[in-house]
């Protein structure tokens, strides 16, 4: 079946600095999504990505739709300490609807 | 706008008990889907459901696990005979009907079901 790779696994950042993590698949997708999931809690939307290319905003968030299909990466800005959590992408092939998920980046923010 | 709802929370079996996790999808969503998730682990996809209908079930074990999303009432995920392999947390989520952006999902808080 289709997988995601995940990178980093966990970063330990200093508030206020920028984060990069991604994501890269061996097969095409057709939606790229970014969640953030705490503790105990289901994961939230933060960005959905739906073409090629595609570069897409959401406050200090930023994500891209690699132009292969085959990559997404989120960049989180001046961190602040509610980003502690663990961000996921998934992936669509758009007729399957069921997304794809990636193993997680544990994002920790020291004061 | 009350967002995904799932219940129980929390729900404890002994091995060989029964199951039973229900989600109800956004208003307007009619598209349901059922994930796992392992202790730090992504979630994987189990099945994917409308309305009286099992769309896709490609994720879900063969034995002892079901699904239902009845024409009225919420979603249940059913568990028979649980082992303790089957302890995680189960999400549900759901979509808006067809379009571009019904890949767009939006999660419950999910069940974390432990069996002793």
């Amino acid at each position: 079946g289709q997988q995601l790779n995940q990178s980093p696994q966990s970063m330990f950042i200093q508030e206020g600095e920028d984060v990069s993590m991604n994501c890269t698949s061996s097969s095409i997708f057709n939606t790229w999504l970014w969640y953030k999931q705490d503790p105990g809690e289901g994961p939230v939307l933060l960005i959905a990505l739906y073409k090629a290319g595609e570069l897409t905003s959401n406050g200090r968030l930023t994500a891209q739709f690699g132009i292969t299909r085959k990559d997404s990466f989120l960049n989180i800005s001046a961190s602040i300490p509610s980003d502690v959590g663990i961000y996921f992408c998934a992936g669509s092939s758009g007729s399957a609807r069921q997304l794809t998920f990636g193993s997680g980046t544990q994002l920790t923010v020291l004061p | 706008n009350a967002g995904v709802m799932q219940n129980p929370r929390h729900l404890v079996r002994r091995r060989g008990q029964e199951a039973r996790l229900r989600c109800s999808p956004m208003k307007g969503h009619s598209h349901v889907y059922w994930y796992r998730q392992l202790p730090e682990e992504g979630l994987k996809f189990m099945v994917y459901l409308q309305k009286e209908n099992i769309i896709d079930e490609s994720g879900m074990p063969k034995e002892r696990f079901s699904a239902e999303f009845p024409k009225e009432g919420p979603s249940i995920l059913r568990i028979q005979q649980v082992v303790r392999g089957d302890s995680a947390a189960y999400f549900c989520a759901s979509s808006p009907p067809g379009g571009g952006h019904g890949d767009e999902q939006f999660f419950g808080p999910g069940t974390r079901l432990t069996v002793l």
